[in-house]
């Protein structure tokens, strides 16, 4: 199984500041069709996972430009430029190259 | 607007069955494909089943495998869960979750239900 690596797993953030999230993959998600099979979720308190970013940097449908994904292979970022009240939660990368798809540990994300 | 509501969850015994059923809305159903993921509680996220759009494929974790059959009726909008000889450690809550028409293995998830096993 793919190995999803999250770091750090708690972010302190000031309202305004930007925040990055590390995942690093035990085997590259780079497919042959050219696609890499990377993702980010925000799972705010009391709900369900919600889809940020897809195919490493890929905003879906509704979700604020103030995130942004990169990375190729098995190093991927998350940023958030300017961190506001309603981000908070626990961010999850995922791959879904192979099955299982299989998640990272999560960083939960908190205003200070 | 995409809808996915489980229902079904519950207290069962060590060894007991239970079936989940999701019911979606806003979308053309028969169209996508689906998944169940679930997350122990406190935990992080697991996936549990995928089933295609015809439920001609299906798969399985391997924690699951023997025990948990996935399936779906398309003309109900509905997709399932049969999960038999449930251990403690399949308490969970268990969400519903779509996956994109492009290539993206879950774009939208459910509420989610809650499975708690245990004597």
């Amino acid at each position: 199984d793919i190995v999803m690596t999250q770091t750090p797993l708690s972010l302190s953030v000031t309202p305004g500041q930007p925040a990055s999230i590390s995942c690093k993959s035990s085997q590259s998600l780079l497919h042959s069709d050219g696609k890499t099979y990377l993702y980010w979720y925000l799972q705010k308190p009391g709900q369900s996972p919600q889809l940020l970013i897809y195919e490493v940097s890929s905003r879906f449908s509704g979700v604020p430009d103030r995130f942004s994904g990169s990375g190729s292979g098995t190093d991927f970022t998350l940023k958030i430029s300017r961190v506001e009240a309603e981000d908070v939660g626990v961010y999850y990368c995922m791959q879904g190259i192979h099955l299982p798809i299989t998640f990272g540990q999560g960083t939960r994300l908190e205003i200070k | 607007e995409v809808q996915l509501v489980e229902s079904g969850g519950g207290l069962v015994q060590p060894g007991g069955s239970l079936r989940l059923s999701c019911a979606a809305s806003g979308f053309t159903f028969s169209s996508y494909s689906m998944n169940w993921v679930r997350q122990a509680p406190g935990k992080g996220l697991e996936w549990v089943s995928y089933i295609s759009s015809s439920s001609s494929t299906i798969y399985y974790a391997d924690s699951v495998k023997g025990r948990f059959t996935i399936s779906r009726d398309n003309a109900k909008n509905s997709l399932y869960l049969q999960m038999n000889s449930l251990r403690a450690e399949d308490t969970a809550v268990y969400y519903c979750a779509r996956a994109g028409i492009t290539g993206t293995p879950v774009d939208y998830w459910g509420q989610g239900t809650l499975v708690t096993v245990s004597s």
